[in-house]
């Protein structure tokens, strides 16, 4: 039961662009949800956070998005940039435990 | 800020040999760590839930005594794995959190596991 889905598997995108990553989840009882950044052989990064109660948290380049009622969360990046070229996680956090369960990843390729 | 070490990085043994993976926190006191697996191409799988002091959570699924955990201060933890066979082969990852108000976690570098 995949709880936190990310239908993209891999996206490409020019440098200057916005890059839009999307996640689709299942669970209600999430009460906020994370996204990370990973490189190969390293461990995720934190990239920006947003509360269930919210609909939209920005931080710099990054701003995520919330649909409380279609399940749907998505990361905007602008402007995108070579180091950018990872695979990106969104995770979704349960607090009675404080577990974090993760979506598949999305690999975003950033060209010049 | 919010530092977290793994070691080693990389580990290739023999089947049969126990392998012991360390995650500290650098620069805050975690109360609670996590223990994540990861297969090429898939998501991390939360594996188990370790509070200092206390005996670690496991996930459905994760044998107990096949990956042991100790986290015996607030800043350190360790994953056991024993007698590790190839199918254990894989990246294990630690996080950790300062727990109280909500705070993101904070991943090491991982783990590539290899038994021959």
């Amino acid at each position: 039961d995949q709880q936190v889905k990310q239908n993209s598997p891999s996206l490409s995108v020019q440098e200057g662009r916005i890059s839009i990553l999307n996640c689709d989840y299942t669970n209600s009882m999430f009460d906020y949800f994370l996204w990370y950044k990973k490189y190969p052989a390293e461990g995720p990064t934190f990239l920006i956070s947003i509360s269930s109660i919210k609909d939209k948290n920005e931080d710099g380049r990054f701003t995520v998005f919330l649909n409380k009622s279609a399940k749907h969360l998505s990361l905007h990046i602008v402007p995108s940039q070579p180091g950018d070229s990872a695979v990106y996680f969104c995770a979704g956090h349960t607090g009675t435990a404080s577990k974090l369960t993760f979506g598949t990843g999305t690999r975003r390729q950033v060209t010049l | 800020g919010a530092v977290v070490s793994q070691h080693p990085s990389r580990v290739i043994c023999k089947s049969g040999t126990s392998v012991k993976i360390e995650c500290r926190s650098l620069d805050f006191q975690a109360t609670t760590m996590f223990w994540y697996r990861q297969f090429p191409k898939q998501s991390l799988m939360l594996m188990a839930t370790s509070n200092e002091g206390s005996k670690a959570t496991y996930e459905q699924g994760v044998e107990k005594d096949k990956f042991l955990i100790n986290h015996a201060s607030l800043t350190l933890s360790t994953l056991t794995v024993t007698s590790a066979h190839p199918e254990d082969s894989s990246f294990y990852i630690c996080s950790a959190t300062p727990g109280g108000v909500v705070q993101p976690q904070h991943f090491g570098d991982g783990t590539r596991l290899s038994i021959l």
